[in-house]
């Protein structure tokens, strides 16, 4: 049981440039989340899901798309990549109600 | 100002020291109160969880939730060095599709 998995564990991009990160859950979670942590800041909320087909903006959504075409999987898009993204990347799922969110280990993103 | 306030320490304690953390909180939608652990280079491993006011025990951890004053705690009794992480307060409300809102987190070294 691999819980939540992030994919790339750590990339370097130049401006400009475009990425996609991948989130997998193998727990059958309906709702999952993209958090940015950067110092000093604690962890933002980037953009979220409620369930396959369905996102919604967080605290800080502007230069981010997400997409949710199968429930196990929450994808975070960066159209042209900017060095204020700079971030580590943390994705979280956990089913509605009184449960607990978990995390994956994190994307470290570089932007030059 | 954000929604969860959490000193950022950093906090030096000799082991086997209790280990008092706090947060602070302005939205009294939140139901949901966790404690989150996380060392370098990891994503956030669930401590506690609590569901409304009242304490709640898991072996030397123990968590308390002060609704009506908007205040949260963790203690740590028997402080080790293997607990030198930081701690993450966390809370959420099912109107914001239980997304978390994070305190910055407290650095917390245990020293031999």
């Amino acid at each position: 049981n691999a819980g939540v998995t992030q994919t790339p564990k750590f990339r370097v991009l130049k401006t400009g440039q475009s990425m996609t990160l991948l989130c997998a859950q193998d727990m059958n979670h309906e709702y999952m989340y993209w958090y940015r942590q950067d110092p000093g800041m604690g962890l933002r909320l980037i953009h979220y899901s409620v369930g396959e087909g369905t996102t919604a903006k967080g605290e800080v959504p502007d230069g981010y798309n997400v997409s949710r075409l199968k429930k196990q999987n929450f994808l975070l898009g960066l159209e042209s990549a900017a060095p204020s993204q700079t971030s580590v990347y943390f994705c979280a799922s956990t089913h509605p109600g009184n449960q607990p969110q978990h995390f994956g280990d994190g994307t470290r993103l570089s932007i030059l | 100002q954000k929604e969860v306030e959490q000193d950022p320490g950093p906090l030096s304690v000799p082991e086997g020291a209790i280990v008092s953390l706090n947060c602070t909180y302005s939205n009294s939608a939140f139901q949901y109160f966790m404690w989150y652990r996380q060392y370098s280079r990891k994503g956030p491993e669930l401590l506690m969880y609590t569901y409304s006011s009242g304490n709640k025990e898991d072996g030397r951890f123990t968590a308390q939730v002060d609704k009506s004053s908007k205040y949260i705690s963790l203690f740590i009794r028997d402080s080790q060095p293997s607990d030198s992480a930081t701690y993450l307060c966390a809370m959420s409300a099912v109107d914001s599709g239980y997304a978390l809102n994070f305190g910055k987190g407290t650095s917390l070294l245990v020293t031999p």
